[in-house]
């Protein structure tokens, strides 16, 4: 069965130090792979979108890397603050009738301690 | 602009009792999709739709129905509110359903069924 996971359900680190979350997934084929962040209470934000041909994509502060032979996207952010801290998701695009839907993990909440 | 707007924010519904969750976008996008999000399970899709007057099913569209009979609103149903349909529901739109696509998300609704 499909299935996507998220290193682990919380993670936390001191602040300047640099955030590395983990996404996994197995029996998926995606071409294309989006990380959002989202707040308590909030809805979902859309950071980073990286192509399975990109090895890496930066953004600021934020890097995602997308390895489709070990099935897994690495979401870096470096010098990190407290402000980063927020649940992060990944998906993946699943092609279906329709057209292209995007599948999602669970999420890795991330707390930076000052 | 206010993006995507969901209504009500929060709702305490009795088994049974049924109720319309409303979605708005002003961005004139063609895409939108109601999610569920749960405790460690990620968000989950219900439905979708392509544009007015389309509707598709999603993984858990069980005890859910929808209607787009406007490009701007997409309406979600529970037409016989069960426990296990307590969640948080999110709405989110987007211009196409491509993989490149940003999602954007509403705020969501809390939704609790004793």
């Amino acid at each position: 069965s499909q299935k996507i996971e998220q290193n682990s359900e919380a993670l936390n680190i001191q602040e300047g130090k640099t955030a590395t979350l983990t996404c996994n997934y197995t029996n998926y084929s995606p071409a294309y792979l989006q990380w959002y962040r989202q707040d308590p209470g909030r809805g979902p934000v859309f950071l980073l979108l990286i192509r399975e041909n990109e090895k890496e994509k930066r953004k600021e502060r934020l890097k995602v890397t997308f390895d489709t032979t070990l099935k897994q996207s690495l979401f870096h952010i470096t010098a990190s603050q407290p402000a980063d801290s927020a649940t992060y998701l990944c998906a993946l695009d699943e092609l279906d009738n329709y057209g292209q839907n995007f599948v999602f993990g669970p999420g890795t909440r991330l707390s930076v301690l000052p | 602009n206010a993006g995507v707007t969901q209504t009500p924010k929060f709702r305490v519904l009795k088994t049974g009792q049924s109720m319309t969750l409303l979605c708005a976008q002003d961005m004139n996008h063609e895409y939108m999709y109601w999610y569920r999000q749960d405790p460690g399970m990620g968000l989950r899709l219900i439905h979708y739709s392509v544009g007015e007057g389309t509707t598709a099913k999603g993984e858990v569209p069980d005890g859910y129905n929808v209607s787009r009979l406007k490009k701007q609103n997409f309406l979600l149903g529970l037409e016989s509110a069960a426990p296990s349909q307590t969640s948080v529901y999110f709405c989110a739109s987007s211009y196409y359903g491509t993989h490149q696509e940003t999602q954007y998300f509403g705020p969501g609704t809390r939704l609790l069924v004793l």
